[in-house]
């Protein structure tokens, strides 16, 4: 697998349950990024992880839930969401984000909350 | 405040037309960084060109280019002889390092549309 993975592509999911994005990165990077990307509205940065540590919380609701258990994988947890949630979920990652590093993207996950 | 404006929402051309696409920054730093990523259909984000404060020389690849102009806080990005496959929506984004730490601001995006 070469570069920036996400899985699942597309999901479906009631407004109860409990779900995962995962997102893998196969390029050496040190930061990880999620963000979301609603229809007709711009690109919203929700976390940023650089050497696992959070250093962005883009003041997201609670029911997203990140972690990153190391440089490489990033997680969204997912629970009790709403309708308005339905978007793109795009995760990124670079290298030296202090330095301007290029963000590198996945393919995003398609999230539909019924 | 970092900030970046596309000022076209979407673009309609006929193919092998040329077509700018503009982008207008703001940002205090002296030092940063400027992107242009291709989103087709498919939803990812593709990473085109990054340009650093210090190098105002344009760019060309292939039918792309880019015009960086700090006078005027600008960097264009123009397509020569536009194709159906350059249809997408386009992003600049900024990232300036000692404000916000490398933290990328996107524009709004620019919906490309061309037609055969």
């Amino acid at each position: 697998e070469t570069g920036v993975t996400q899985t699942p592509r597309h999901l479906v999911m009631g407004m109860t349950n409990k779900k995962s994005l995962k997102c893998e990165q196969h390029l050496g990077h040190n930061a990880m990024y999620w963000y979301k990307q609603s229809a007709k509205k711009p690109l919203e940065l929700m976390f940023v992880y650089n050497f696992k540590e959070q250093t962005e919380n883009n003041s997201v609701p609670s029911r997203f839930s990140p972690e990153c258990p190391n440089s490489s994988h990033l997680f969204l947890h997912l629970h009790t969401l709403q309708p308005e949630d339905s978007a793109l979920y795009l995760c990124a990652s670079s290298q030296d984000p202090d330095r301007g590093g290029t963000q590198y993207f996945g393919p995003g996950t398609r999230l539909t909350v019924l | 405040a970092q900030k970046v404006t596309q000022a076209q929402t979407e673009i309609s051309v006929v193919e092998k037309e040329d077509v700018t696409l503009d982008c207008v920054y703001e940002t205090r730093d002296t030092t940063y960084y400027l992107f242009w990523y291709k989103q087709p259909p498919s939803g990812e984000l593709v990473f085109l060109i990054r340009r650093n404060s210090f190098d105002e020389q344009n760019e060309i690849s292939g039918r792309y280019s880019w015009n960086f102009q700090k006078s005027t806080s600008s960097f264009n990005f123009t397509i020569t002889a536009s194709q159906v496959v350059d249809s997408a929506v386009y992003f600049c984004a900024l990232s300036d390092l000692n404000t916000n730490a490398g933290k990328s601001t996107f524009g709004d995006g620019t919906t490309l549309t061309v037609k055969p």
